[in-house]
Formats: C-alpha cells, structure tokens, sequence
C-alpha cells in the first residue's frame, strides 16, 4: 500500500480554520484518499474522501494537489470537539483494507 | 441506527483464561473487521469478514479467533493471551466486502483489554 506522511501535530485556535497536510507522493491512479479522526476514548470515524476532485461535505473539506501527491483536510471553523488524531489513509479501489498512518494530533485552544 | 456496539467496554483477564469480544452493526452491512490499537499509536488490521466469510487475516496468532455467526454479529475468542495482548480492541463494519468507492468504515468504541 502506499504510504501518507502527516506531521505529528498541529495547533489550532477555536472559530479558525484549521488546514491539516497529508503527503501521498507514491498514490497510483486507483488510490482514493480518505480521513478519518479519532477522537479522544473512542473508535476513528469517517470525515471525507476524494480521488480527483475537491470535495465538500458537512463536516470538511478536502483540496487534493492536480498531481494528487499531496491534499489537504480543511475545517472551516474549529471546534473543540475537534480536537483529535486525523489520518490520512490511501485507500485501493475495490478493496476493503485501510492501512492507518501515525496521524496528526489536532490540539484545538479555547 | 449507524452504531457499532462492542461489549464488553472493559475486559481484564489472566493469561490462562479464555474470553471473547462481541461486536453488533445493524445497519446491514455485509463487512466487519477487528483492529488493533495499542496505546499512542494507529488501529492495525487484524481480521475482515466479508459475507459472513473470513477474507483477511493480517498474519493474527492463533489465541486470537474470530468468528462471525450471522451478517449483523462477530465475535473474537480470546485464549492463552500473553501481556503485550493488551490494547483496544476495535470493530468496524462497511456496506460491501469488495470495498467500492464509497465504503466508509463504522467503528466501535472498542473495548479495553488488560491481560495480567
């Protein structure tokens, strides 16, 4: 599988965007790239995912590089319940493993 | 309902005894899997089932086995676990088994287990 580099943590002020990086420089043309964020006591959930395009949703956005090397999580606004382990995790088409990286910690300041 | 349940929340046992996880998903999802988690780092993979089918073993040693009795139940039987055993143990389930696009994982909140 390939593998994504985020850095190991980051900070962020409340009511700020917050952009967290994710590098994939070795992603194959089948690859789709998924966050999930695990926060504090509980299991990793879903956030969004994209192969070529942009993509919206309600919880965040995700902006992936034309070359798709690298992409970016955007939250719009942070919360403190926010505040998590966000993995970046290159996901092959058609298949159901997901390989998690080390992450990045998201401190959020009141 | 979108929940993964997982029982119990918290499990100690000793290295002689044999115990067993239990995860439920009714959102008919036809995939579950097992993850491990040890404490500071990432979920591993260590099982998937896809259509009540064993299709992914990640290499698991043989005290750790799953099962999955029906699509909505899977269960992981506990036997002879040694210390380094302990971790959260994590549940997930997804639409389909082959993984298409749009194949989000739902996860538990897994259950902690302490092996004295």
């Amino acid at each position: 599988d390939a593998k994504t580099t985020q850095p190991n943590s980051m900070e962020s002020n409340e009511e700020e965007p917050v952009h967290l990086p994710c590098n994939h420089s070795t992603i194959s043309g089948t690859d789709y790239i998924h966050w999930y964020r695990q926060l504090p006591s509980q299991g990793p959930e879903y956030v969004i995912h994209g192969l070529t395009s942009n993509v919206n949703n309600r919880m965040a956005s995700l902006a992936i590089a034309e070359d798709r090397k690298s992409s970016t999580l955007i939250l719009h606004r942070a919360t403190l319940r926010d505040a998590a382990v966000y993995y970046c995790i290159l996901r092959r088409v058609y298949r159901s493993r997901l390989t998690f990286g080390e992450g990045t910690q998201l401190t959020v300041n009141p | 309902d979108t929940e993964v349940t997982q029982t119990p929340k918290h499990l100690v046992m000793g290295m002689t005894n044999k115990k067993s996880l239990k995860c439920e998903q009714h959102m008919g999802h036809r995939a579950m899997y097992w993850y491990k988690q040890k404490a500071k780092k990432p979920p591993e993979l260590m099982f998937v089932y896809s259509y009540e089918k064993l299709s992914i073993n990640e290499s698991v040693p043989s005290r750790f086995s799953p099962e999955c009795p029906n699509s909505s139940l899977l269960n992981l039987h506990l036997h002879a676990l040694q210390p380094e055993d302990s971790a959260l143990y994590l549940c997930a389930s997804s639409q389909g088994g082959s993984g298409g696009p749009n194949n989000e994982q739902f996860f538990g909140p897994g259950t902690r287990l302490t092996v004295l």
